[in-house]
């Protein structure tokens, strides 16, 4: 399958910092990524969609101004945790899929530990 | 309800036995539905991918789609303890986005 590259795999940082994952396409042009959260022991919940060249789109309870995505080219995405505090410490994941992302298949990243001290 | 149950499980069983992985569904527009396999601390992996009803079969995994019953399954046979990982089941939205199940937790027992 394709791969999704997602950097940085772990981090640690101080509250009250920001922090930024970037997410890759290596091998397909990526016209919609979609960010993940998965707390431990808990399923994977979306968090935003992000489409090449426009602003994302955020699911319920997820602050744009907190959580900001950047999708400015077709490899890559980027989530910056903006003022990071200890309950933002997750396991962050990107999927990206290519044109028809209803029909088309998803591929994960390997996903990113953030831990917020 | 929820749009997507799975069973979170443990399930422990031992190594050889055929091992049947479920998730019941909400929305009868659902027509892309996919198993991925989840390793600790992991990005989940595509194991199997399938579209609107009937059976699909790769090597030791078979993934079987009853859209009537909005019902879906995974089966593996003869597991080893490779395969011990949290299994989630997952079906595409409106949107194009992936809504996930809880995720069933396996062990195999060598």
């Amino acid at each position: 399958g394709a791969v999704v590259s997602q950097h940085p795999s772990w981090v640690i940082c101080k509250s009250g910092t920001s922090v930024k994952i970037e997410c890759r396409s290596l091998d397909f042009q990526a016209t919609t990524m979609f960010w993940y959260r998965q707390f431990p022991k808990q399923s994977l919940m979306l968090m935003a969609t992000s489409n090449e060249g426009s602003k994302a789109t955020y699911e319920q309870g997820v602050e744009k101004d907190k959580f900001l995505i950047n999708h400015a080219s077709l490899t890559l995405s980027t989530l910056t945790v903006t003022s990071a505090h200890p309950e933002d410490s997750s396991f962050y994941i990107c999927s990206a899929g290519t044109v028809a992302p209803n029909t088309g298949e998803l591929f994960f990243g390997e996903g990113s530990r953030l831990t917020v001290l | 309800q929820k749009e997507v149950e799975q069973d979170p499980g443990p399930l422990s069983v031992p190594e050889g036995a055929i091992v049947s992985l479920n998730c019941t569904y909400s929305n009868s527009a659902f027509q892309y539905f996919m198993w991925y396999r989840q390793y600790s601390r992991k990005g989940p992996e595509l194991l199997m991918y399938t579209y609107s009803s009937g059976n699909k079969e790769d090597g030791r995994f078979t993934a079987q789609v009853d859209k009537s019953s909005k019902y879906i399954s995974l089966f593996i046979r003869d597991s080893q303890p490779s395969d011990s990982a949290t299994y989630l089941c997952a079906m595409r939205g409106s949107q194009g986005n992936l809504i996930f199940g809880k995720g069933t937790k396996l062990s195999v027992k060598p």
